[in-house]
């Protein structure tokens, strides 16, 4: 079945360091996509990237980055030399032809908390 | 820039009320969904739908129903709120495609149940 695990519940950081938030996935499906979302105190979760399957060619976004490999099931997203404004929940998610009872819904991962302490 | 507008951002209701939530979405999106995030599990699918007057059951629907009249507006209703339906509830939007649309949230709704 199809599943995200981010096993870091929260993660603690001095402003500057950089971090990195884990994710790894299971799924049957050869053709799916991975998404990383924000979610600051405001509540709106903010789209930040979509990954297809074929595609492992790391990602790289001003100070964020990051990394899919499909040998270990894994699409890390690490900031570098992070900011107070860094600080919020991220979400990563799997839509494949099972997630959510229909092509379009996302299994998402429980969360990784990030605070960025000034 | 794609819009997506809950209605209420606090609401607090009594237990056995009805409820409505209403979210609306301006981009012409055929994909729409309900879900609630609750500390600790994350976000977990109600319901959604792909089209008007159509509904397809998520992960935990018990206690929810929805109603999409019209393209742009999906409704979650809870016929008899109880306390542990007091949660966050996110909607979000989507293009009907080949699952790689990324979902467009709105601000959420945070529901207090007494």
């Amino acid at each position: 079945a199809q599943k995200v695990t981010q096993a870091q519940t929260e993660i603690s950081v001095v402003e500057k360091e950089d971090v990195t938030l884990d994710c790894v996935y299971e799924t049957r499906d050869t053709t799916y996509y991975l998404f990383w979302y924000k979610q600051p105190p405001s509540g709106e979760l903010v789209f930040l990237i979509r990954r297809n399957s074929f595609d492992e060619q790391n990602e790289i976004s001003g100070r964020y980055s990051w990394n899919f490999q499909k040998s270990t099931s894994s699409f890390n997203f690490t900031i570098t030399a992070s900011q107070v404004v860094d600080s919020a929940v991220y979400f990563c998610a799997l839509s494949d032809s099972y997630s959510g009872g229909g092509a379009d819904g996302l299994t998402f991962g429980k969360g990784t908390h990030l605070i960025i302490q000034p | 820039d794609v819009k997506v507008t809950q209605s209420s951002r606090y609401l607090v209701k009594r237990t056995g009320e009805k409820v409505f939530l209403e979210c609306v979405q301006d981009m012409d999106h055929e994909n729409m969904f309900w879900y609630r995030q609750d500390p600790g599990l994350g976000l977990r699918l109600i319901y959604f739908s792909y089209d008007v007057k159509m509904k397809e059951k998520g992960d935990i629907p018990e206690g929810y129903s929805v109603s999409r009249e019209k393209k742009e507006r999906f409704s979650l209703i809870l016929e008899s709120a109880s306390t542990n339906q007091t949660s966050m509830y996110l909607c979000a939007s989507s293009f009907l495609s080949s699952y790689n649309s990324p979902l467009h949230f709105g601000n959420g709704t945070r529901l207090t149940v007494t």
